[in-house]
C-alpha cells in the first residue's frame, strides 16, 4: 500500500553542519509534501508545504533559507536543514498527500540531534 | 482558519476503566477530522477518521470516537483501557476547503493508564 519512506530515522550531527532528511514516497504519488517539527512533548507544528515543480511555502516564523525544501519530483521530497544549531534538534515528520484532499500518508519521523 | 483543540494535557485511568480524550474543533465548512497515537520515539500512528456519515466512528485497536456538530466536538474513546494505550494522543483537523488539505494538529494529551 501507499507509504512514506523518511530516512534517517536518527541523525547526531555537529553544529554548523548540514542535514539531509529524504522522504520517498511508495506506491503513489505525492503531489504534495507536509513537513512537520515536534519538539519534546509538544503537538507538531507545519513548517511548510511544498508542491512537485514549484517553491515551498513557508509558514510564518520558518527561515527558508535555513530549513531548505526540495520537491523535484512526485516521489521525492528532501528537507536539508542547514548550518545547523542545538536549537534545530527536534523530531522532523514529512505527510505526504496526493491531489485534492486525497490521504495522507506520514513518514516515520527523523530524530535529529545537533550537538 | 481552522483550528482543534486538547484541553486536557494528561489523562490517567486505571486499567479496565473507560477511556475517553477529548476534542473540540473550529473549521468554517464540514470538517475532516482525525485522531493519531505516538508511541515514544515513534512516528504517528492513525486510528480513526471522520469524513461524513455516521457519527460514531470506529477505529484501530478499539477505539472510537464521536462526532458532534451542535457541540463541535470529536472526542475519542475506548470502553476499557488497557496499559499499552499509554501514549500521546493527537486529534487533527482537515479543512476540505483548503486547496493543500494540511492537518492541524492538537496539541496532543497524554494517556497514562495505570496497572
Amino acid at each position: 500500500g501507499a507509504v512514506v519512506s523518511q530516512h534517517p530515522s536518527r541523525v547526531i550531527c555537529k553544529s554548523g553542519t548540514s542535514v539531509k532528511i529524504e522522504c520517498r514516497s511508495l506506491d503513489f504519488q505525492a503531489t504534495t509534501m507536509f513537513w512537520y517539527r515536534q519538539f519534546p512533548k509538544q503537538s507538531l507544528m507545519l513548517m511548510a508545504t511544498s508542491n512537485e515543480g514549484s517553491k515551498a511555502t513557508y509558514e510564518q516564523g520558518v527561515e527558508k533559507d535555513k530549513f531548505l525544501i526540495n520537491h523535484a519530483s512526485l516521489t521525492l521530497s528532501t528537507l536539508t536543514v542547514t548550518s545547523a544549531h542545538p536549537e534545530d534538534s527536534s523530531f522532523y515528520i514529512c505527510v505526504g498527500g496526493g491531489a485534492n484532499n486525497s490521504p495522507l500518508h506520514f513518514g516515520n519521523g527523523t530524530r535529529l540531534t545537533v550537538t | 482558519a481552522q483550528s482543534v483543540a486538547q484541553p486536557e494535557d494528561q489523562v490517567n485511568v486505571a486499567e479496565g476503566n473507560p477511556l475517553t480524550v477529548k476534542c473540540t474543533y473550529s473549521v468554517s465548512g464540514n470538517p475532516y477530522l482525525f485522531w493519531y497515537v505516538q508511541y515514544p520515539n515513534r512516528g504517528l500512528q492513525f486510528l480513526l477518521k471522520y469524513i461524513t456519515g455516521d457519527n460514531l466512528v470506529k477505529g484501530s485497536y478499539g477505539f472510537e470516537a464521536e462526532f458532534n456538530k451542535s457541540q463541535t466536538s470529536f472526542h475519542l474513546k475506548k470502553p476499557s483501557a488497557l496499559v499499552s494505550d499509554s501514549a500521546l494522543y493527537f486529534c487533527a483537523v482537515r479543512d476540505p476547503t483548503d486547496s493543500w488539505g494540511k492537518l492541524q494538529f492538537g496539541a496532543g494529551t497524554q494517556v497514562v493508564v495505570t496497572p
